[in-house]
């Protein structure tokens, strides 16, 4: 069980924008301590999607963005193409666990 | 350019210990600002954050292996280890490491490849 909470899937079809939410305890998200979002393909390593909520670390496409509100946070993506088919991890740090704490990962699916 | 190169043994038999160890190169690991972490992501599954270690030598582990982790850094090899002891099954996982902020508001933004270990007898 993970402490962040995930979907397990979402999908769309080309074209269309799907979010991805995350949610949070008051220990994590809550006390406004940055979320964090990573792509992984399969048999790579997770790579850094956007940091500290709604950044985009250089090179990440713009259709890509985040919000944060209260205990949850979100990934929206705009313009579903192929290539966005991964796996999508929401991260932050927990005040309780004295600790980084992971969602439980989302796939998309372009249809 | 941070690279991240973990290393140690692909078969770990159960109840003995998993030893791995990554090369930080292209930065160091003294630097204040870091801490170097290892996760690890059994097949098919999610992201599991094992623990860090800061460049002082202080450690977070996470609650539910606590009492089977050690980590330890050596700032003039540029390396940090993970030793797991009692391992079973349920260890054998892709692990990564990693670097991170001790800033919240900054990511996890340098893993190794992954190690996977496979505990079996």
């Amino acid at each position: 069980q993970s402490v962040l909470t995930q979907p397990p899937s979402v999908s769309g079809a080309p074209g269309q924008r799907v979010t991805i939410s995350c949610t949070g305890s008051s220990s994590n998200i809550g006390a406004d301590y940055g979320v964090h979002w990573y792509q992984q393909f399969p048999g790579t390593a997770p790579k850094v999607l956007l940091y500290a909520d709604t950044n985009r670390p250089s090179g990440v496409p713009d259709r890509f963005s985040g919000s944060k509100s209260g205990t949850s946070a979100s990934l929206s993506i705009t313009g579903l193409q192929a290539e966005d088919e991964a796996d999508y991890y929401c991260q932050s740090y927990d005040n309780s666990l004295i600790g980084w704490v992971f969602g439980g990962g989302t796939k998309v699916t372009v249809l | 350019q941070v690279q991240l190169q973990g290393s140690g043994p692909g078969l770990v038999k159960p109840s003995e210990t998993l030893s791995l160890t990554c090369n930080v190169s292209g930065g160091s690991s003294s630097s204040s600002s870091y801490y170097w972490s290892w996760i690890r992501q059994p097949a098919g599954k999610g992201l599991e954050w094992i623990g860090r270690i800061y460049t002082s030598g202080s450690t977070n582990y996470n609650p539910s292996l606590k009492s089977r982790v050690a980590m330890s850094v050596d700032s003039s090899t540029n390396q940090f280890s993970l030793s797991l002891s009692s391992v079973t099954a349920a260890d054998t996982a892709i692990y990564y490491c990693v670097r991170g902020y001790y800033d919240s508001r900054r990511p996890l933004d340098f893993w190794g490849q992954g190690t996977l270990v496979t505990v079996s007898s």
